[in-house]
């Protein structure tokens, strides 16, 4: 059964930095475009980035753009975002999901259960 | 405010039906397809409709979707209350390059 992991969410000040991974079990990740999507407390879902299979394709909303970076290892089935120069306004559960299709127009298929970032003083 | 628009609720009986509305524009649904998405309360989102109206492997055929140029629905029929849910539409977006997401439509079984 296809399962998504994330981990390394916690509590962090405004301005410093967290890297979140998602380890993936029961099918290979290189056949999938990856995606973050996360959702602050009482609120809706924002999408955050996307990967393609081989990273060659890359893409990151506005409100992320130049402060957080994915990535991903196929060798080891995680992928992972690097969040710097973290605001408040990044609190949120982040989701890590597996797509089907294309990047940019497919699907997010399958979901984690996510993990919570903390972002205050 | 979402980039795609559905209604912050709707409510039905049981065992009737309900429709949950998506509206875009040319840039989001009317180029490309929409994905609905449950979440139960206290969960992680799950997918229930894909490329405007197919079920993935799992999902029962109560649910279904249609798209009809800028605007797309979620039909639910035969309404049980393990249905109470928040509701999801998406669509990748060309002009924002990036997907979209409605706000999310709060269904409450009566």
């Amino acid at each position: 059964e296809a399962q998504l992991v994330e981990s390394g969410g916690g509590l962090v000040q405004p301005g410093r930095s967290l890297r979140v991974s998602c380890a993936a079990s029961g099918f290979t990740l290189d056949d999938y475009a990856m995606h973050w999507v996360r959702q602050a407390p009482g609120k809706g879902l924002e999408w955050v980035s996307s990967i393609s299979w081989n990273s060659g394709d890359i893409a990151y909303a506005d409100s992320v753009k130049g402060r957080f970076t994915i990535s991903r290892d196929n060798a080891n089935n995680s992928l992972y975002l690097q969040m710097d120069s973290l605001r408040v306004e990044d609190t949120a559960v982040y989701y890590c999901v597996r797509g089907v299709g294309d990047l940019r127009g497919g699907a997010l298929y399958s979901w984690g259960q996510g993990t919570l970032v903390t972002v205050s003083s | 405010q979402s980039v795609l628009t559905q209604p912050p609720s709707v409510s039905e009986a049981p065992r009737q039906r309900v429709t949950i509305s998506c509206s875009g524009s040319s840039s989001n649904l009317g180029n490309n397809a929409v994905n609905w998405y449950q979440q139960l309360p206290g969960k992680a989102p799950k997918l229930l409709i894909y490329y405007n109206n197919l079920l993935p492997s799992g999902v029962s055929d109560r649910f279904s979707g249609s798209k009809s140029g800028t605007s797309a629905s979620l039909a639910i029929s035969g309404l049980q209350s393990e249905d109470e849910a928040d509701y999801y539409c998406a669509a990748w977006d060309d002009s924002l390059n990036g997907w979209v997401f409605g706000g999310g439509t709060k269904l409450t079984v009566l």
